[in-house]
């Protein structure tokens, strides 16, 4: 098992710029999610789905758009890069019963907007 | 007022000492809690639990008070290895039958010889 893959690592952006953060995983977890670590804030959610199908907003949702067309990919999308988004982007992935408790993350992209 | 609140730390502690992260959480109806570490350029993962009852895991006990809304995490006999930035979280069910995970900002480690 792969676990949960992320792409890009590393990425830099102009402003205005939009992208998509790719997020996979082979574990067949029903939810998954998106955060952002910024220093001294810890990791805030952005997006989360809990199925195919299923999205919804998490506490930092504004400049991101999220779809869950299979079990498998969770895609982010900046629809036009600004610099407050520069941090490091984690996706998670965990089984849905009991509740998302264990989180396993993939490595990150870390992400600079000019 | 954040809903999980950490010591940012840094700690710095010999090896062999004993060392306990705080953090207190806003949420009374919180559900479930957890201790996650996060090396450095890394991404977070669990490593313990944290139930009401306390409960151990070799070198590291951690301990919940519901009633004070308080989490602890206690390291015994440091080892070089437990550097890293130890992330309190909890589970705020918000309604849903799923819940969500909420980070505190993480507490800072550093082991040295």
């Amino acid at each position: 098992n792969a676990g949960v893959t992320q792409t890009p690592k590393f990425q830099v952006l102009k402003t205005g710029q939009s992208m998509t953060l790719q997020c996979a995983q082979d574990m067949n977890h029903e939810y998954m999610s998106w955060y952002r670590q910024d220093p001294g804030m810890g990791l805030r959610l952005i997006h989360y789905s809990v199925g195919a199908g299923i999205t919804d907003q998490g506490e930092v949702p504004n400049g991101y758009n999220v779809s869950r067309s299979t079990t498998e990919d969770f895609p982010l999308r900046l629809l036009s890069a600004a610099p407050s988004q520069t941090s490091v982007y984690f996706c998670a992935s965990s089984p849905l019963a009991g509740g998302p408790n264990e989180q396993f993350f993939g490595p990150g992209t870390r992400l600079t907007v000019l | 007022r954040k809903e999980v609140e950490q010591d940012p730390g840094p700690f710095n502690v010999p090896e062999g000492a004993t060392v306990a992260f705080n953090c207190t959480y806003s949420n009374s109806a919180s559900q479930s809690f957890f201790w996650y570490r996060q090396d450095c350029r890394k991404e977070p993962k669990l490593l313990m639990s944290v139930y009401s009852s306390g409960n151990e895991d070799g070198r590291f006990t951690a301990q919940l008070n519901r009633a004070s809304q308080y989490i602890s995490l206690l390291i015994r006999d440091s080892k070089l290895s437990d550097s890293a930035t130890y992330l309190c979280v909890v589970n705020d069910a918000g309604g849903t039958s799923y819940g969500k995970l909420t980070f505190g900002q993480g507490t800072i480690l550093t082991v040295h010889p």
